[in-house]
């Protein structure tokens, strides 16, 4: 079947300019988590979302990143006023569930680039 | 907190050679472990896990045994092909949910 699907697949954007990257799960996942790839800090958590409950947004690195998930499926992550440190890829996975055992299946990502 | 160390890369081996890339972690409770593979140009793919102590994940040729009482999962290949030249990230989910990766580590294997 179909896997994570990730859009766009790149993103340039000027500083302070507000970004919107989209992320299609596996259907049938009830989780899903956005990460975070950069040169400096490798592969960081950012937040997760679990069926109807509120999602953990422990490893959001400011106020300016925030992210929805409509319907328990398709989720977006904003990013205000974007800065030059914002640009890595952006890594979208699901899983079946949320429990530790659970395998998290990735996205092909978004690369931001901010100028 | 969690954490992953693995060793920093790159390595270089030549194709037939033996590979491991040694992974511990630092965590509370009884996590899951995990090997992920990003092949350039490609996004990050599930190569193995472990989901309890001393059970070994494997999957291409690769293995990995969780040890508990040395905090380990190092990944090995008995014979590394080309097609293996990646970058190998190990990874832990405990109580949170959510992956803690290591640094990665970069493959390189010459023909």
């Amino acid at each position: 079947g179909a896997g994570v699907s990730q859009s766009p697949s790149n993103k340039v954007t000027e500083k302070g300019k507000d970004v919107e990257l989209r992320c299609d799960p596996i259907s049938g996942h009830t989780a899903l988590y956005w990460y975070r790839q950069s040169l400096g800090q490798g592969l960081e958590f950012l937040i997760y979302f679990q069926g109807n409950s509120a999602p953990d947004k422990s490893g959001l690195p400011s106020d300016r990143f925030s992210a929805e998930r409509t319907g328990g499926s398709v989720s977006t992550l904003t990013i205000q006023r974007t800065q030059q440190e914002d640009s890595a890829v952006y890594l979208c996975a699901s899983s079946l569930a949320g429990g530790g055992r659970e395998t998290q299946y990735f996205g092909p990502g978004t690369r931001l680039l901010v100028l | 907190g969690n954490s992953v160390t693995q060793m920093e890369g790159p390595v270089t081996l030549s194709e037939e050679a033996f590979l491991t890339i040694n992974c511990t972690y630092t965590a509370t409770g009884y996590p899951s472990l995990f090997w992920y593979v990003q092949y350039p140009g490609e996004g990050l793919q599930l190569l193995l896990k472990a989901t309890k102590a001393d059970d070994k994940g494997s999957n291409k040729g690769f293995e990995a045994t969780y040890r508990k009482e040395t905090t380990s999962f190092h990944l090995e290949k008995g014979s590394v092909q080309v097609s293996d030249s990646a970058v190998y990230f190990c990874a832990l989910k405990g109580a949170g949910n959510m992956l803690t990766f290591g640094g990665g580590t970069r493959l390189m294997v010459k023909p």
